[in-house]
């Protein structure tokens, strides 16, 4: 069965980056689109972008550019999401989520990332 | 960027009850690439219609979804109890990609 698997909880100071990593299973990796959703608390979903593990092209909302890379390691089937120059508006749960013929149809248990000195 | 708009933000309804949300875009949005998904709190979200009307894998056929252009709704016919959960629709007929901000379903 597919499954995507997220990094456990993050606890980063203010300035710092950080790496989330969300392992796949149970389908071929490179078939498909891997995309990244934020969502701070109380808040609804704000897209980041995508990454096709494929040939790792790369797509990303303008906002997020210079905030968010995204890569992917086809020898584990885990794609990353590094965030950078870290603030509380940074802090949320992100989540990645598999894209099958332009919906999301599998996502990750969600990574709740928390910035604070 | 295709602003989604969502209707009512909050919505409350007896078991039984039927009820609909709508999504309003601010540019015309492929019925194909018209989605919507629930969650529930403390959970992900979970596909629930996709290309606008088909039920995904597992959902209750109490749900129905319809709509185009711009104008996209979600019926269920007949409330239950698990149906209480936050309900977001997404366009992916442009970047960036755009969900609403979220219709929430709570039973009385």
């Amino acid at each position: 069965q597919v499954q995507l698997q997220q990094s456990g909880p993050e606890l980063v100071k203010p300035g710092a980056s950080v790496r989330i990593s969300c392992k796949a299973s149970g389908y071929t990796f490179t078939s498909y689109y891997i995309h990244w959703v934020k969502q701070r608390p109380g808040q609804g979903l704000e897209w980041i972008g995508w990454i096709y593990p494929g040939n790792v092209n790369t797509k990303y909302n303008e906002k997020f550019k210079g905030k968010a890379t995204l890569t992917a390691d086809k020898s584990s089937s885990t794609a990353y999401m590094q965030l950078s120059s870290l603030t509380s508006e940074d802090s949320a749960v992100y989540f990645c989520a598999r894209e099958d013929d332009y919906s999301f149809d599998y996502w990750g248990q969600g990574t709740t990332l928390t910035v604070s000195s | 960027e295709n602003v989604l708009t969502q209707s009512p933000a909050i919505m409350s309804a007896s078991p039984g009850e039927k009820v609909t949300m709508t999504c309003r875009a601010s540019s015309s949005v492929s019925s194909s690439y018209l989605h919507w998904y629930q969650q529930k709190s403390g959970a992900s979200p979970k596909l629930w219609i996709y290309s606008t009307s088909n039920l995904a894998s597992g959902v209750p056929a109490r749900f129905s979804g319809s709509g185009s252009g711009t104008s996209y709704s979600l019926t269920i016919s007949s409330v239950e109890a698990e149906d209480a959960a936050t309900y977001y629709c997404q366009q992916y007929s442009g970047y960036p990609l755009t969900f609403g901000a979220g219709t929430k379903l709570e039973l009385k």
